[in-house]
């Protein structure tokens, strides 16, 4: 089976901290992905990568970046964390190799921002 | 561009009832489509999956058919059990490197 590890199940920081959220999967694939999930907003894309080193912006990039440096691991950095991004983060990753491929989601991290 | 629209819920059934979640989408190409499930305090797992016409996905006692005529991909289980109770999202995926997830449905399933 898939497994997409997130590190932290819950995480508190404060407003202006600079923020990691780091997420490792086990199956060799080349695309992954950071949502975040808010009640009555759905689950929205943050950023994708489709490669090593590859990043782009989804739907609400804004206050965020991402870095992959390793094909397994991709990290979701809040530069200056403030209220608004106390949220559900869920990450996921896919094979490439077909469009039927499945997202496989990590168990989330619940960030608060205080 | 793609969309896809689910009945928002929430759902309360008892036990034993029968379960339909309706899930219908707009795409311009040939999408497959999923079904995931959400426990509480958990991450979406993937529960099934169709890609083409006609497919039914099946597992753990949930079903969907892809109906390309109807543009629809409707959840259903014959029988719920309490354990069912979770979140659960339709969703479309296509030759793009991105998802489209409907809002999803909450269902709860009394004793």
């Amino acid at each position: 089976d898939v497994k997409v590890t997130q590190s932290s199940r819950y995480l508190v920081k404060r407003t202006g901290e600079k923020v990691f959220l780091e997420c490792v999967q086990d199956m060799d694939h080349e695309n992954m992905f950071w949502y975040r999930q808010d009640p009555g907003l759905g689950l929205r894309l943050i950023y994708f990568s489709y490669d090593v080193k590859m990043k782009e912006k989804g739907d609400i990039p804004e206050g965020y970046s991402v870095s992959r440096e390793k094909k397994e691991r991709f990290s979701l950095i809040l530069e200056s964390a403030s209220t608004n991004q106390t949220s559900m983060y869920l990450c996921a990753s896919r094979s490439a190799s077909s469009y039927n491929s499945p997202l496989h989601f990590g168990n989330g991290t619940r960030l608060t921002v205080t | 561009g793609n969309s896809v629209t689910q009945m928002e819920g929430p759902v309360t059934l008892s036990e034993e009832a029968f379960l339909t979640i309706n899930c219908t989408y707009t795409a311009t190409g040939y999408p497959s489509l999923f079904w995931y499930v959400q426990y509480p305090g958990e991450g979406l797992q993937l529960l099934l999956k169709a890609t083409k016409a006609d497919d039914k996905g099946s597992n753990k006692g949930f079903e969907a058919t892809y109906r390309k005529e109807t543009t629809s991909f409707h959840l259903e289980k014959g029988s719920v059990q309490v354990s069912d109770s979770a979140v659960y999202f339709c969703a479309l995926g296509d030759y793009g490197q991105n998802f489209v997830f409907g809002p999803g449905t909450r269902l709860s399933v009394l004793p």
